[in-house]
């Protein structure tokens, strides 16, 4: 049972390269979100899609696009990294967007440095 | 939108000892509140979460509270063991209300268990 698996778990890249994150979950999950993760701050919402077909913006969105390919999985582009963007990505999913009981799983993240 | 404030940054205690980490919210309209743990190169992980309508919720030896009044909510370890050690977050939803993947983070307890 992998959960919700992330690649890359390591990159590096050069300032205005670009790259796709790739997250797949298992677990038949309705809705799927991005976090980033920066020292001294905690997690922010990226993005996220509610359910298959429909993606919507989170807190810090500038810079980042989202692909919900299939229910299965959710893609986060860079197109043109900036050094702001260093931080660890999260992927997570949740069987729907508003049930209560329905625990936030979260991949092992992608550690992404802008040179 | 919510802000999450959490306190300590970091928490040491001896083996045994109970710890307690602290978060206020902003937002009165939201109502589920989760704590997640986070190890070392791993995604965070929901261990415990209540809702709005109770003022405590216990598993095992750990316990949330929630004062809505003040808008601030603990999580309680008690009997800690050196795998307690890890990094906890609190959060509250984004927006206020029920989006509960759609999360605000506080900034993250660093705990420490000394053997």
């Amino acid at each position: 049972n992998a959960g919700v698996t992330q690649t890359p778990k390591f990159q590096v890249l050069k300032t205005g390269q670009s790259m796709t994150l790739q997250c797949a979950q298992d677990m038949n999950h309705n809705s799927m979100y991005w976090y980033r993760q920066d020292p001294g701050m905690g997690l922010r919402l990226i993005y996220y899609s509610a359910s298959e077909g429909t993606t919507d913006k989170g807190e810090v969105p500038n810079g980042y696009n989202v692909s919900r390919l299939n229910k299965r999985e959710f893609s986060l582009r860079l197109e043109s990294a900036a050094p702001s963007q260093t931080s660890v990505y999260f992927c997570a999913s949740r069987l729907t967007a508003s049930s209560y009981n329905s625990p936030l799983h979260f991949g092992n993240g992608t550690r992404l440095t802008v040179t | 939108g919510e802000n999450v404030e959490q306190h300590p940054s970091t928490l040491s205690v001896q083996e045994g000892d109970s710890a307690v980490i602290k978060c206020t919210y902003s937002d009165s309209a939201s109502n589920y509140f989760p704590w997640y743990k986070q190890e070392l190169g791993k995604g965070p992980q929901l261990i415990i979460d209540i809702r709005s309508n109770v003022g405590e919720k216990k598993d095992q030896r750990i316990a949330v509270t929630l004062n809505k009044t003040a808008k601030h909510f603990s999580l309680h370890i008690t009997e800690t063991q050196p795998e307690d050690s890890a990094v906890y977050f609190c959060a509250a939803p984004y927006a206020g209300g029920t989006s509960y993947g759609k999360l605000t983070f506080g900034q993250g307890t660093i705990l420490t268990v000394h053997p």
